[in-house]
């Protein structure tokens, strides 16, 4: 079955970017999406199909898909960002919908 | 708006069943796929099955097949998952979300999740 590879800790200053990678066998053949999940919270999706932002999500997130490794960028960090990010794709071989196992962005 | 409203979640012992609800509300509930997630405690996000607009397809993961099933009734706009024969391990808080269109689309609505705990 297909595997996504997430690191599970990124860690960055406010103000500052944080990248958060998703590796996966050739990925860039893939629609990935990314999810937010903040502590308590239900996940939110703040990128679809590779790099569409959904309205009310701040242009500060933005995303690539290319490869092997599909990446969440998040400029100018704020404490509001600490949450857990998840990639997901759809895998048709089987019929699968497949989840990064997350990885949880800390704001210093 | 797009709302959803997970219900039917609580305490379960091993080999029991559970029947999850999700009303749906705010968009055409027949034209997009629909899918359930699940998350263990302090776990990850955990995709447990999917149908179709139409719900003509259904898939599922490995962990559940044969154990879970999906369904949807279009007259009130509900969307089901029958779990029989629980175990510990299907303890979560099981998610209903709404896709962007068909069955391997992105999800684009989350509910609030109901939490469901199989124990003795």
């Amino acid at each position: 079955s297909y595997v996504l590879t997430q690191p599970p800790s990124v860690s960055v200053a406010p103000g500052k970017t944080a990248k958060i990678t998703c590796g996966g066998d050739n990925i860039g053949s893939h629609s990935v999406h990314w999810h937010q999940q903040k502590p308590g919270q239900a996940p939110v999706v703040v990128i679809s199909s590779d790099s569409d932002r959904p309205s009310g999500i701040p242009e500060r997130f933005s995303a690539s898909n290319s490869g092997n490794t599909a990446t969440l960028t998040i400029s100018r960090v704020e404490a509001g960002d600490e949450a857990d990010y998840y990639c997901q794709v759809w895998d048709s071989s089987p019929d699968h919908m497949v989840f990064g196992g997350g990885t949880k962005l800390t704001v210093l | 708006e797009v709302q959803l409203l997970e219900s039917g979640g609580g305490l379960v012992q091993p080999g029991g069943s559970l029947r999850l609800s999700c009303a749906a509300s705010g968009f055409t509930f027949t034209t997009y796929a629909m899918t359930w997630v699940r998350q263990a405690p302090g776990k990850g996000l955990e995709w447990v099955s999917v149908i179709s607009a139409s719900g003509g397809k259904t898939f599922y993961a490995d962990s559940v097949k044969g154990r879970f099933t999906v369904s949807k009734d279009s007259s009130t706009n509900t969307l089901y998952l029958q779990m029989n024969s629980l175990r510990a391990e299907d303890t979560a808080v099981y998610y209903c979300a709404k896709q962007i269109s068909g069955y391997d689309s992105s999800v684009d609505y989350w509910g609030q999740g109901t939490l469901v705990t199989v124990s003795s």
